[in-house]
């Protein structure tokens, strides 16, 4: 089992709606939980981070973390083209510290 | 905030040749820098955790001699792939962070060894 578990998709949502990405994890000592999203070709850029269980939402985003079930997972609302990517969780076992643990990503298309 | 920058974004050269490559954190000071290497369409691999002034440490597999770290202030981390060979074509990528911050990410460098 790994680390740090995604669908490896792809997973293919219209414009305008709603993309769930989800993410488990093995660690239950995990502290800290980051999503990053990569373009074909390009550097990881990070979206949202967060620490604590519920929401945190930020523009069209919404991190959800579920520490007792060990998932974390991203939505993104009103999907565009432009969010076509890869989306990678990382998961820390301490809050900002250390090395992180990422998952292989889920490749998200948003067709128009 | 929180830019990393890496160069050379690109290089070429012949089997057998060294290359540096830098990567500064340009607005913070970053206490911990990461080195990944990624292949087409695979994950990202760490490889190396570096701290300011102290030895990286590597992951299981990766050759220490062979990729040579760096981590001589808080704003700059450099990777050396020495005599760097055919297999050791890839995306390279490094990441920084400041205390109590997430990683961000440099833009990464393409090496292509002919």
């Amino acid at each position: 089992q790994k680390e740090v578990e995604q669908n490896s998709g792809p997973l293919s949502v219209p414009e305008g709606a709603i993309a769930s990405l989800n993410c488990t994890y093995s660690d239950r000592g995990s502290q800290s939980f980051f999503w990053y999203r990569q373009y074909s070709g390009k550097s990881p850029e990070l979206i949202m981070f967060i620490y604590s269980n519920g929401d945190k939402e930020d523009g069209r985003f919404t991190a959800q973390l579920n520490k007792a079930s060990q998932y974390v997972s991203l939505l993104i609302r009103d999907s565009q083209p432009s969010d076509s990517a890869t989306y990678l969780c990382a998961v820390n076992r301490n809050t900002n510290a250390g090395k992180s643990t990422f998952g292989d990503g889920t490749t998200l298309t948003v067709k128009p | 905030g929180a830019v990393v920058s890496q160069h050379p974004s690109r290089v070429i050269c012949k089997s057998g040749t060294s290359v540096k490559i830098e990567c500064r954190s340009l607005d913070f000071q970053a206490t911990t820098m990461f080195w990944y290497r990624q292949f087409p369409k695979q994950s990202l691999m760490l490889m190396a955790t570096s701290n300011e002034g102290s030895k990286a440490t590597y992951e299981q597999g990766v050759e220490k001699d062979k990729f040579l770290i760096n981590h001589a202030s808080l704003t700059l981390s450099t990777l050396t792939v020495t005599s760097a060979h055919p297999e050791d074509s890839s995306f390279y990528i490094c990441s920084a962070r400041e205390e109590y911050q997430p990683q961000h990410f440099g833009d990464g460098t393409r090496l292509s060894i002919l």
